[in-house]
């Protein structure tokens, strides 16, 4: 399985942009780039995805380094409710098409009032 | 609305008894998958479906048991084989064709064997 390194914590201003980085060396051409996220006692949901292109949507944007061996997720402005663990994933494709995620420890994301 | 249903959210087992956990999913998913997570780590996978009657392995299944009988429903059996059951029970569905379909998660059911 392809892995990702995340820091295990960060630390962010309500309001302010935060920039969560993920290392993925070891991606092959055609991983896809998983985030999820993950309150405390819930399940994880679905945060945004990319292969190449940078990618935007009403959660966060995803820039993906041109040799996309690395990647960041950017919330333009934390609320107290992004404070979350949040997992870079890359995508592996089990027999059959269907996606096995692999997760790792994810990032601790505290956002401060 | 369209989700993914798991209950009860809290379980208590005495050790040596088998117990299932439910999973219902109405987002016409295919697939479905059930990941263990325990106390400051990821999930890891223990079960998946890409159709009815038909179900693989993941990465830990040993002690585990599951069935498919209807595409909505996905139940996880935790077996007195299982040397260590207590911990945080996620179900998930996702289509299963195009490009990358995001996983869809339970609210999850916290198991504790005693």
């Amino acid at each position: 399985d392809a892995k990702t390194t995340q820091p295990n914590s960060m630390e962010s201003n309500e309001e302010e942009p935060v920039h969560l980085p993920c290392n993925h060396s070891t991606i092959s051409g055609t991983d896809y780039i998983h985030w999820y996220r993950q309150l405390p006692s819930q399940g994880p949901e679905y945060v945004i995805h990319g292969l190449t292109s940078n990618v935007n949507n009403r959660m966060a944007s995803l820039a993906i380094a041109e040799d996309r061996k690395s990647s960041t997720l950017i919330l333009h402005r934390a609320t107290l409710r992004d404070a979350a663990v949040y997992y870079c994933i890359l995508r592996d494709v089990v027999k059959g098409g269907s996606e096995k995620l692999v997760f790792g420890k994810g990032t601790k994301l505290t956002v401060n009032p | 609305d369209g989700g993914i249903t798991q209950s009860p959210k809290y379980l208590f087992r005495k050790e040596g008894q088998n117990v299932t956990l439910s999973c219902e999913q109405n987002l016409n998913h295919d697939a479905m998958y059930w990941y263990r997570q325990d106390p400051g780590q990821g999930l890891r996978l223990i079960y998946y479906s890409q159709i009815v009657n038909d179900f693989q392995k993941g990465d830990i299944a040993e002690g585990y048991s599951v069935s498919r009988e209807k595409k909505e429903s996905f139940p996880l059996t935790v077996t007195s084989a299982q040397k260590n059951p207590t911990a945080f029970y996620l179900c998930a569905s996702s289509r299963t064709r195009g490009s990358s379909y995001e996983q869809y998660f339970g609210p999850g059911t916290r198991l504790t064997v005693t």
